[in-house]
């Protein structure tokens, strides 16, 4: 069956230190999402892509980054981790922006000391 | 103000009741997302709609694009449907998300 996962599930760095949050999906779909997830607030799009080489910074972006080699991994990096970056980051997958079904990984929680 | 709002932000309801959550937009749309997320974290798409309504089991998901309202109903609820629900549309390429909808269904 076709899905999509993140790793690691559970991380917890200091501030400064360079994170890899990976997500692979199998689905072969276009469009792949990151969010951050905090409590008092929905979910907030830090980048995004259509399509291998394309990215886009979302309404969070600042202190993250993304790159699209491939049609199965969006790799979301935080250069520099800091405490307020402290959130559950969940990927997401669609086929097709404006009408496609959502596909979310299971959630990365980060902890930054 | 947010681009989607939805109401109540909190519910808690006895098994067996009829729940109706809300979800109010202000921008265009070309489609609208109702998910579900259960505690300890994962995400589930329930529904993606553009028009009228769609029924997967006892949910049950409408959408009046005139009046930028959608409604999610859950007939004959139960323990499991204990989750957070969130709204999302689908706004000029951009994916707009409410807070979240908690409900507890009591036994």
């Amino acid at each position: 069956d076709a899905e999509i996962t993140q790793s690691p599930r559970h991380k917890i760095t200091e501030t400064g230190r360079q994170v890899t949050l990976a997500c692979h999906q199998t689905w072969n779909h276009n469009n792949m999402f990151w969010y951050r997830q905090d409590l008092g607030h929905g979910l907030r799009l830090i980048h995004y892509s259509y399509g291998v080489q394309d990215t886009n910074k979302g309404e969070v972006s600042d202190g993250y980054s993304v790159s699209r080699s491939n049609t199965e991994d969006l790799p979301l990096t935080l250069e520099s981790a800091a405490s307020s970056q402290t959130s559950v980051y969940f990927c997401a997958s669609s086929g097709d922006v404006n009408t496609g079904e959502l596909f979310f990984g299971e959630g990365s929680r980060l902890t930054v000391l | 103000k947010n681009e989607v709002e939805q109401s109540p932000q909190n519910l808690t309801a006895q098994e067996g009741e009829f729940i109706t959550i809300n979800c109010s937009y202000s921008v265009g749309i070309s489609a609208l997302h109702w998910l579900q997320q259960h505690p300890g974290g994962g995400i589930v798409s329930l529904f993606m709609l553009s028009s009228g309504k769609k029924k997967h089991g006892r949910l049950i998901a409408t959408i009046n694009i005139q009046e930028k309202h959608s409604s999610l109903h859950i007939t004959a609820s139960h323990p499991r449907d204990s989750a957070v629900y969130i709204c999302g549309v689908d706004s000029n390429y951009q994916l707009i998300w409410g807070a979240g909808t908690k409900l507890i269904i009591k036994p």
